[in-house]
């Protein structure tokens, strides 16, 4: 059982590149979330999904856009990276229903550097 | 919107002792759920605790345990016995009962544990 899978664990963009941040998970999880963490801070959301199809913005979606076509993946793009997103980006997900005190299980994060 | 507060940005304790750290939040919502997350130098999130706001027994987790005080809105994670393994960074975190059920973190308390 894999959990939740990100891909890049790092890179480092130019400003204005763009790139997509891979995340997966086989736990058939409805609900999926991106966090980024900046040094010493805590995780702010960018965005969210409910499930396949449905997509919502978080605190911080400014640069940055997601799609869910199926349950299992949940990829955020990066437009015209900017120094400020450079970060840790962490994809997390959790069960619908059932117990609903279930835990966010966290991918391994992807450390993002824009030069 | 919800906020979490960790007053304390860094913690030391000395090995074999006992150390609580701090969270506070502020909610309108009666329904909610509280959680402590330990982040490791490896970066991988780790769920140490959690807690239901209805619950009014606090949770416990062999040498983990809370302090939750609904009323005054308090979540204080106490640590017994500490190892050199609990060094890392810790994570106070409020989660909607509703509203797809979005994670709010504090800005965390980096832990120092002396041999």
């Amino acid at each position: 059982n894999a959990g939740v899978t990100q891909t890049p664990k790092f890179r480092i963009l130019k400003i204005g590149q763009s790139m997509t941040l891979q995340c997966a998970q086989d736990m058939n999880h409805n609900y999926m979330y991106w966090y980024r963490q900046d040094p010493g801070m805590g995780l702010k959301l960018i965005y969210y999904s409910v499930g396949a199809g449905i997509t919502d913005k978080g605190e911080v979606p400014n640069g940055y856009n997601v799609s869910r076509s199926t349950t299992e993946d949940f990829p955020l793009r990066l437009e015209l990276a900017a120094p400020s997103q450079t970060s840790v980006y962490f994809c997390a997900s959790r069960r619908e229903g059932g117990a609903t005190n279930e835990k966010l299980f966290f991918g391994s994060g992807t450390q993002l550097s824009v030069l | 919107a919800q906020t979490v507060t960790q007053s304390q940005p860094e913690m030391s304790v000395q090995e074999a002792e006992t150390v609580t750290l701090s969270c506070t939040y502020d909610t309108s919502e009666s329904d909610y759920y509280l959680f402590w997350y330990k982040q490791p130098p490896s970066r991988q999130m780790i769920l140490v605790i959690r807690q239901e706001a209805y619950k009014q027994q606090n949770a416990t987790e062999n040498r983990f345990s809370v302090n939750f005080q609904k009323a005054a809105k308090s979540f204080s994670l106490k640590i017994s016995d500490s190892q050199l393994g609990d060094a890392a960074m810790y994570f106070c975190a409020y989660r909607s009962d509703t509203n797809a059920g979005k994670s709010t973190f504090g800005d965390g308390t980096t832990l120092t544990v002396k041999p």
